[in-house]
């Protein structure tokens, strides 16, 4: 069964913080993306990555960039948080050797609040 | 650029009575439609997938959901709900390299 871990499920930063948040897949996946979840809005598309050191922009990259050094690794980074990124944020992976028919896997989520 | 419209924010639905969710969607192709559920504190879990062929799909839970393209819509129903369906449920449209867009949810609330 593919497992996506996220690091945290709470996490508490100031205003101004660099913050990091991890993801890891364990199924080999090409694609992995971040989201972010707020109430009344659903899920907003951040970063997406289709390959190690390939990204791309989604429809709300302001204030965020991601890394991802390692196939399994994506990270989200908060270079300098502010308190309007308080939010719940998700991670998701899927294969990419079918096209977009293979459903996304998610991970439980980071609730993160800046203070 | 996709779109999707899930018209009700919240539901109520007494226990044992059937269900059903809205979810109409803009896509100029032919469109790859999901719906996820959300349990409290938890990742989306996948419901059911329509890619193509019959377009009455099964899903996990007892979920099914039915495509209609000449309405743009892929609702979902259930024919008898349990008190553990309580959730909010995310329709979403498949579209570019492989991103999804989610509609804004449904949260179904069961009442005994």
């Amino acid at each position: 069964d593919v497992k996506v871990t996220q690091s945290s499920r709470y996490l508490v930063k100031r205003t101004g913080e660099k913050v990091f948040l991890e993801c890891v897949q364990d199924m080999d996946h090409e694609n992995m993306f971040w989201y972010r979840q707020d109430p009344g809005l659903g899920l907003r598309l951040i970063y997406f990555s289709y390959d190690v050191k390939m990204k791309e922009k989604g429809d709300i990259p302001e204030g965020y960039s991601v890394s991802r050094e390692k196939k399994e690794r994506f990270s989200l980074i908060l270079e300098s948080a502010s308190t309007n990124q308080t939010s719940m944020y998700l991670c998701a992976s899927s294969p990419s050797d079918t096209p977009v028919n293979q459903p996304q896997h998610f991970g439980d989520g980071t609730r993160l609040s800046i203070l | 650029a996709q779109s999707v419209t899930q018209p009700d924010i919240h539901i109520t639905v007494s226990e044992g009575a059937s269900l059903e969710l809205r979810c109409n969607y803009s896509y100029g192709a032919t469109p790859y439609l999901f719906w996820y559920v959300q349990s409290p504190g938890q990742g989306l879990q996948l419901l059911l997938k329509y890619f193509s062929g019959d377009t009455l799909v099964q899903g996990i839970k007892g979920f099914e959901a039915e495509f209609k393209r000449s309405q743009s819509s892929f609702n979902l129903r259930k024919p008898s709900v349990h008190w553990s369906d309580a959730a909010e449920y995310f329709c979403a449209v498949g579209a570019g390299y492989s991103t999804l867009t989610f509609g804004k949810g449904t949260m179904l609330l069961v009442s005994p």
